[in-house]
């Protein structure tokens, strides 16, 4: 499979724990987005990287988010002290200089 | 804050019809892409048309853009039960920041 993948799928977690996402990009790809998406809207744009740069962050992402990409390949994004405000869907993205976004799956994180 | 707004919110047709989406935007952009995403899925992208294009064709799908109206419209032709799905446009002012409408939730009754 040669597109973007996500891990979890789903995740399911009490308030107050911390949680981690796995995104792993096209491998050619030197740039990966993360995006959140609630219920009935569009995708909200989250933070950027270049290679393993993390360019810009979003005002959504607040001090208890963190997102990596050690090398440049795969990305990591972390929620920690979880809130239900947090339930959503988490989307990776990738693109190399010329092609347009690849998105994954999406991890849906609901917060109990 | 979302950039587009795509209207309608939802769209309901027969298997065969046409459906037509339209977005309007508020700033000077790039380019205009459109995505699909079937519920609780990824987003796949289905065409991008840039700011000097007027119309673009992608076998059953026909986009077009007014940059004087700052908005664009989305015709998916013979429409067929597999397209039911939300669809998105998105656009790019901001570069390497695509800005999202709410969507418009298409489906084709068989």
């Amino acid at each position: 499979d040669t597109g973007v993948s996500q891990d979890p799928r789903h995740k399911i977690t009490k308030r107050g724990q911390n949680v981690t996402f796995r995104c792993d990009p096209i491998s050619e790809h030197n740039r990966l987005y993360w995006y959140r998406q609630t219920l009935g809207q569009g995708p909200e744009f989250l933070t950027y990287f270049q290679n393993e740069a993390q360019l810009e962050k979003s005002r959504l992402l607040s001090d208890r988010f963190s997102a990596e990409r050690p090398k440049g390949s795969f990305s990591t994004l972390e929620i920690q002290r979880t809130e239900q405000g947090d339930s959503a869907m988490y989307l990776c993205a990738s693109r190399s200089w010329v092609d347009g976004y690849t998105f994954g799956s999406g991890t849906r994180l609901t917060v109990v | 804050s979302q950039q587009g707004e795509e209207d309608p919110q939802a769209l309901s047709i027969q298997e065969g019809e046409n459906a037509t989406m339209n977005c309007s935007y508020k700033t000077s952009i790039n380019n205009l892409q459109w995505y699909r995403q079937n519920s609780g899925r990824g987003l796949v992208h289905l065409i991008l048309i840039r700011s000097n294009e007027r119309e673009k064709h992608s076998g059953r799908l026909r986009v077009t853009l007014d940059t004087s109206k700052k908005s664009s419209s989305l015709l998916i032709t013979a429409s067929r039960a597999a397209d039911t799905a939300s669809y998105f446009c998105a656009t790019d002012a901001v570069p390497e920041k695509l800005v999202f409408g709410k969507g418009t939730k298409l489906t084709v009754n068989p």
